[in-house]
């Protein structure tokens, strides 16, 4: 079955810096990675996806870059915020046919003043 | 509230009592799944359905889940004779499904503990 990795587990960075979070994957049929954000309590919820057949897609200050050959994805987020403060989770899953998620474990990210 | 929504969002009790969990997915969505997450750890898969049709059940699922979703609305997921390891958040996820395209909106989740 699907296998993602996550790393960072835990990211600390200044307002207003960048923050990278990259997984990897081991099924080179998924097709679907979505990222999601979790803040303490709370649901996870759908911040950004890509799907297999782009290399980057793009939402405000939120990007997410997928390379297909070496079967790896990142996160991107600029300009961070205090709120963006939370867990975020990747995750892969073959759309259209097995679409059962797989998540990886998790990075904490902590924006600080 | 137009979003998943489960009940109830605690539970407590005792180690080998059943429970059972409500997940009420978004109006219209086909598909509907249940994922459990332990502290510090990603949602890993339980259990989908398309409709009322259950399509898959992981490994993790033993005997003593089961998950209806009858009328393919609302589902429930109980637990048989709870262990402490069952302890986890229960979450609930739904998605209109199409052979092109699926984004899987979640619920708040079901807190369990069993002491």
């Amino acid at each position: 079955g699907e296998n993602v990795e996550q790393h960072p587990s835990t990211l600390s960075v200044q307002e207003g810096d960048s923050a990278v979070i990259k997984c990897t994957y081991s099924d080179s049929a998924s097709n679907y990675f979505p990222w999601y954000k979790q803040e303490l309590g709370k649901r996870p919820q759908l911040i950004i996806d890509i799907r297999s057949n782009v290399g980057e897609k793009k939402d405000q200050r939120i990007a997410v870059t997928l390379n297909k050959t070496a079967k790896h994805f990142s996160l991107h987020i600029t300009e961070t915020q205090p709120e963006d403060s939370a867990v975020y989770f990747c995750a892969a899953s073959r759309s259209g046919t097995a679409s059962k998620l797989t998540f990886g474990t998790g990075t904490r990210l902590q924006v600080t003043l | 509230d137009t979003g998943v929504s489960q009940n109830p969002r605690h539970k407590i009790t005792k180690r080998g009592q059943n429970v059972t969990f409500r997940c009420d997915p978004i109006s219209e969505h086909n598909r509907l799944y249940w994922y459990r997450q332990t502290l510090g750890q990603g949602p890993e898969f339980l259990t989908y359905f398309q409709n009322e049709a259950q399509l898959e059940k992981s490994r993790l699922l033993s005997d003593r889940f089961s998950a209806e979703r009858p009328k393919g609305s609302f589902s429930t997921l109980e637990i048989q004779r709870t262990e402490q390891g069952d302890s986890a958040m229960y979450l609930c996820a739904s998605s209109i499904w199409t052979v092109s395209k699926e984004t899987q909106y979640f619920g708040p989740g079901t807190r369990l503990l069993v002491l």
